[in-house]
């Protein structure tokens, strides 16, 4: 089993529609989660942290579900520029063994 | 603010020749730096890890290697290339305390062997 899983996608969705992605860990010892979106040949750029009470950042909704060993990301009202690659991101003790996900393509279509 | 800069953009070295890729912060002092790959249509892999001058943790075995001559200077380096090591070369930075250290990528060096 891989350390961190993402539904590699890619998901289709029309402009003003809500799209979730989910991503599962394997270690329980984790202790810092992130999204990071990742445009087409460019570096990872930090989408925002994920905190045990959920957070949102505008359109983005994050949340933690430790029991279950996941993470999700929702994101509202879809924007063209929403189109890229989310890396789910799961940060292990120690603070430097950071595991990312392979990604989960999303494309925006007008 | 902090900024990370990488280079080459991009590069094209022969199968057996030297690599040298540089990476350098402003506008921060003593951070962690990371050296990660990216093969084509995959998830990042973390290559290298420093928490300071001088001092280098490596993840994976591999004919890489890498150095931190300064607090910001981050060097990746190899004697003599792979095809394998093919594949886009990023750079990042994290504060050194703090497990809610987000990191930060450099633009990335896009490394093709041939």
């Amino acid at each position: 089993r891989k350390e961190v899983e993402q539904d590699p996608g890619p998901f289709n969705v029309p402009e003003g529609a809500t799209v979730a992605f989910n991503c599962t860990y394997s270690n329980s010892a984790s202790q810092s989660f992130f999204w990071y979106r990742q445009d087409c040949r460019k570096e990872p750029k930090l989408l925002m942290s994920v905190y045990s009470s959920g957070n949102e950042d505008g359109r983005f909704t994050a949340q933690l579900n430790r029991a279950s060993q996941y993470i999700s990301l929702l994101i509202r009202d879809s924007k063209l520029s929403d189109s890229a690659t989310y890396l789910c991101v799961v940060k292990g003790t120690g603070g430097f063994k950071t595991i990312f996900g392979a990604g989960t393509r999303l494309f925006v279509k007008a | 603010s902090q900024t990370i800069h990488q280079w080459p953009a991009t590069l094209v070295q022969p199968v057996g020749s030297p690599l040298s890729l540089e990476c350098t912060v402003e506008g921060t002092s003593n951070p962690n730096l990371y050296w990660y790959r990216q093969a084509a249509g995959r998830g990042l892999q973390l290559l290298f890890y420093s928490v300071g001058i001088g001092q280098i943790s490596s993840e994976v075995p591999q004919n890489l290697s890498a150095s931190r001559p300064q607090d910001r200077q981050f060097i990746l380096s190899s004697k003599k290339l792979l095809l394998s090591d093919s594949g886009f070369y990023l750079c990042a930075w994290s504060r050194m305390a703090g497990s809610y250290n987000e990191q930060f990528f450099g633009p990335g060096t896009r490394l093709t062997v041939l």
